[in-house]
């Protein structure tokens, strides 16, 4: 059963300013999910990335599957970027399956 | 694009009620979850399915039941509302390959007064 560690639980930054969120879990996966909660509560699937890294726009996230880590990173960061952002991984290790998530992190970005 | 829809954004109803909560999701996935979400507790799976007519219990599934008569629907229900089930509800849906992302519904903000 895998176990989801988020870091840092709060994260305060002013606009402009890079950003980084960390997530270690404790099962070999080969698919981790970087999502994004707005206030108000909808959640939207950012990523899903088995190996390297992904890039949309500003968001780039990145995994190491043999660390059991990965990162999502915010550049040039904006007062719309705040919000909770949450990893997940497969509950049983491997790829697919019911999630387990992370206690998110929430970020507010100061203009 | 996928879409899972809940079928209410706020809900109040009283202690003792029976609540259903539906979600839709319009591309035929296999797999449908509900998760809770409680402040500092995060995300929290209560109960999946993996097809139609099947059902699994997750970590907190002690006062839900679930069903799922059509691929596309899967229902969760409190027989019997009681204050600590407010809580907000998501519903989200995968399709069962690897490479697939989750897709989750709006939420719906629960109060049972």
């Amino acid at each position: 059963k895998n176990e989801v560690e988020q870091s840092p639980q709060n994260l305060t930054a002013q606009e402009g300013e890079f950003i980084t969120i960390n997530c270690s879990y404790s099962v070999g996966i080969s698919a981790l999910h970087w999502l994004q909660q707005h206030p108000g509560g909808g959640i939207v699937s950012l990523f899903m990335l088995s190996s390297g890294k992904k890039k949309h726009g500003r968001l780039i996230a990145t995994i190491n599957i043999q660390e059991k880590h990965s990162s999502l990173h915010i550049t040039a960061s904006h007062p719309r970027d705040s919000a909770v952002y949450i990893c997940a991984a497969p509950h049983y290790g491997g790829s697919q399956g019911n999630l387990i998530f992370g206690k998110g992190t929430k970020l507010s970005v100061k203009p | 694009d996928v879409k899972v829809t809940q079928s209410s954004r706020y809900l109040v109803k009283r202690t003792g009620e029976k609540v259903f909560l539906e979600c839709v999701q319009d591309m035929d996935h296999e797999n449908m979850f509900w998760y809770r979400q409680d402040p500092g507790l995060g995300l929290r799976l209560i109960y999946f399915s993996y097809d139609v007519k099947m059902k699994e219990k997750g970590d907190i599934p002690e006062g839900y039941s679930v069903s799922r008569e059509k691929k596309e629907r899967f229902s969760l229900i409190l027989e019997s509302a009681s204050t600590n089930q407010t809580s907000m509800y998501l519903c989200a849906s995968t399709i069962t390959s690897a490479g697939s992302g989750a897709f989750f519904g709006q939420g719906t903000r629960l109060t049972v007064v």
